[in-house]
């Protein structure tokens, strides 16, 4: 299958600081990728989808100035959290899926965030 | 809510035993994926059932989908230690947009 590249794997940062996750199509155009929100022994939530070249479109609930979400070109959507707060802290996932957007969605391997 | 449901929340059962969960979702969807996490770990995917098919088998692992009931089940057979960990079913909903919706998801734990 097609393989999506998160980056970083884990981080840790200070309250009120910034962050921002990558996650990459390496080898196929994604026209859509999106992003999701897991807490521990919960689900996958999703927060927004964004598209190539436009704004992103959030889900009800989700501060889009504070998840900032950034797709810039058909292989790269970055989200940045902003402002980071301990309550912030979750695992974030993205996916992606390729033109067209009726086709198997593939998934980073997932950032870890901590706030401290 | 946007996810659908999955019952059981959590199985246990013993090595070689078969592992049967359930999901049902609200929409009427394009296809049906199911997803493995161990546990603090990135996505596995298992297997994608189309809304026009009803069975699909990939070794061990055997999926059902009824759209007429918004249902659909994975069954494991023949269970491993191996096989310990979260799985989520996910909907790709045929109208808003190309999102793919996770269920709340089944932990399964097999014991050695």
């Amino acid at each position: 299958g097609a393989v999506v590249s998160q980056h970083p794997s884990r981080v840790i940062c200070k309250s009120g600081t910034s962050v921002k996750i990558e996650c990459r199509s390496l080898d196929f155009q994604a026209t859509t990728m999106f992003w999701y929100r897991q807490f521990p022994k919960q689900s996958l939530m999703l927060m927004a989808t964004s598209n190539e070249g436009s704004k992103a479109t959030y889900e009800q609930g989700v501060e889009k100035d504070k998840f900032l979400i950034n797709h810039a070109s058909l292989t790269l959507s970055t989200l940045t959290v902003t402002s980071a707060h301990p309550e912030d802290s979750s695992f974030y996932i993205c996916s992606a899926k390729g033109v067209g957007g009726r086709t198997e969605a593939f998934f980073g391997q997932g950032t870890r965030l901590t706030v401290v | 809510s946007q996810q659908g449901e999955e019952d059981p929340q959590a199985l246990s059962i013993q090595e070689g035993e078969n592992a049967t969960m359930n999901c049902s979702y609200k929409t009427s969807i394009n296809n049906l994926q199911w997803y493995r996490q161990n546990s603090g770990r990135g996505l596995v995917h298992l297997i994608l059932i189309r809304s026009n098919e009803r069975e699909k088998h990939s070794g061990r692992l055997r999926v059902t989908l009824d759209t007429s009931k918004k249902s659909s089940s994975l069954l494991i057979t023949a269970s491993r230690a191996a096989d310990t960990a979260s799985y989520f079913c996910a909907t790709d909903p045929s109208t808003g947009g190309f999102k793919t919706i996770f269920g709340a998801g089944t932990r399964l734990f097999v014991k050695a």
